[in-house]
């Protein structure tokens, strides 16, 4: 298993521009989550679905952000216009399912996103 | 709301040393607690996990306890290494369809 799989791995982009991360969750995990970390706040939760189903998206913080996930092997967080205060790791995580009696998380290597 | 802190924010040890790190959350019914390890720059490693009805999961070095009655939970790693430097982070989960709420981590310095 080739874990939780993001790209890309560092995206540098200008003000104003959109920015679109991916995510492939590992097979069978039926959770999928979207994480953002910063110095400041640590790791803040913006999103996650239940088979491919948005869940609480509360976390998003602005309308700036979206997220969809079409089939249970791909999701996409996407900024648009994007912002200098946007600069942070997005990570991207997977549950395995329940009744499985494992509900750890496996989390991808992020990407780091600096707009300048 | 679940909250997660993580005391002290950074410890610095020499090698060879034991330590605890610490984790403390807000509502005890919680349905696992998890440590992870974070490099820099690097994503998070799972290193253990603990289901609300254990009271500790050992791994190598490393053992986790957890008392939910007094919502804590410790790290224990025995006989430091340099390597053992990174930033380990707690969270827990409050239910099985709920997000893993995370502490900020303690940054551990390994001084060989």
């Amino acid at each position: 298993d080739a874990g939780v799989i993001q790209s890309p791995r560092h995206e540098v982009t200008e003000m104003g521009q959109e920015v679109t991360l991916r995510c492939k969750p590992i097979s069978g995990h039926d959770y999928l989550f979207w994480y953002r970390q910063t110095m400041m706040r640590g790791l803040e939760l913006l999103i996650y679905f239940n088979n491919n189903v948005p869940i609480d998206d509360s976390g998003m913080p602005e309308d700036r952000f979206s997220a969809k996930m079409p089939n249970a092997s791909f999701s996409t967080l996407k900024i648009q216009p994007s912002e200098p205060r946007d600069s942070a790791v997005y990570f991207c995580a997977s549950s395995s399912p329940q009744g499985a009696g494992h509900y750890g998380y496996t989390f991808g290597s992020g990407t780091r996103l600096t707009v300048v | 709301k679940q909250e997660v802190t993580q005391i002290p924010a950074a410890l610095s040890v020499p090698e060879g040393e034991n330590l605890v790190l610490n984790c403390s959350f807000t509502d005890s019914a919680i349905y696992n607690l998890q440590w992870f390890r974070q490099d820099p720059g690097k994503g998070l490693t799972s290193l253990l996990l603990i289901q609300s009805s254990q009271r500790e999961q050992t791994s190598g070095r490393l053992n986790a306890s957890l008392d939910k009655s007094s919502g804590r939970s410790t790290l224990y790693i025995a006989a430091s290494q340099p390597g053992d430097s990174a930033t380990y982070l707690c969270a827990v989960r409050d239910s099985g369809n709920t997000p893993l709420v995370f502490g900020k981590g303690t940054r551990l310095s390994v001084i060989a």
